[in-house]
């Protein structure tokens, strides 16, 4: 059972524009979401959280948005930048559960 | 400040051979954490150790053992290796409690070919 989904495996995206990643998740216990960027051969880094009791956390050119009703969330990048192509992934935890749950990640490729 | 350390880089071993992967964390993260990247299955959890106890466990096979030592160093164990155990192996350590907003940071990975 897939209780963190993400539906698109690749994105393009012109450098410049906005690039926007979603992700979906299952399990209303869920308290923390957070997104990271992985380059290959190299491990994820954390790039941006946000808690249940929010909606919206911005961090330079990185903004998620947490939709709980829906249960989803979105990561937007603006404006990407070709240092941005990675696989993204999202996560999110249960506190207590002492873990993260990850989805299987979106390619995302920006053009110069 | 060192990151977190994941030795060897890459290893090749053959059906039905067991394997040892280490991880160092970051000075003074006690948390370490196990995961398995295979392609379209993302990350998938294995375990994760505090303080040299187990706290939680994936859905894998017992043939996946790990455990930490008393310098919050980790190992996990695969034995009886199978074709499908071929993988990117990453180790992530924590300060704060895992489950929180502040997320792991990762090593580089440990890539596992069975062949």
């Amino acid at each position: 059972d897939q209780q963190v989904k993400q539906n698109s495996p690749s994105l393009s995206v012109q450098e410049g524009r906005i690039s926007i990643l979603n992700c979906d998740y299952t399990n209303s216990m869920f308290d923390y979401f957070l997104w990271y960027k992985k380059y290959p051969a190299e491990g994820p880094t954390f790039l941006i959280s946000i808690s249940s009791i929010k909606d919206k956390n911005e961090d330079g050119r990185f903004t998620v948005f947490l939709n709980k009703s829906a249960k989803h969330l979105s990561l937007h990048i603006v404006p990407s930048q070709p240092g941005d192509s990675a696989v993204y992934f999202c996560a999110a935890s249960d506190s207590g559960t002492y873990k993260y749950i990850f989805g299987t990640g979106t390619r995302l490729k920006v053009l110069a | 400040k060192a990151g977190v350390t994941q030795t060897p880089r890459y290893l090749i071993k053959t059906r039905g051979q067991q394997v040892t992967l280490s991880c160092s964390p970051i000075s003074g993260h006690r948390s370490v954490s196990w995961y398995q990247q295979t392609p379209g299955q993302g990350l998938q959890f294995l375990f994760e150790y505090f303080s040299e106890t187990q706290r939680n466990k994936g859905n894998f096979p017992g043939r996946f053992s790990g455990r930490q030592f008393s310098n919050s160093r980790s190992e996990m164990n695969v034995s009886t290796l199978e074709l499908g155990d071929s993988a990117l192996y990453l180790c992530a350590s924590s300060l704060a409690p895992v489950g929180g907003n502040y997320g792991y940071t990762f090593g580089s990975g440990t890539r596992l070919t069975v062949v």
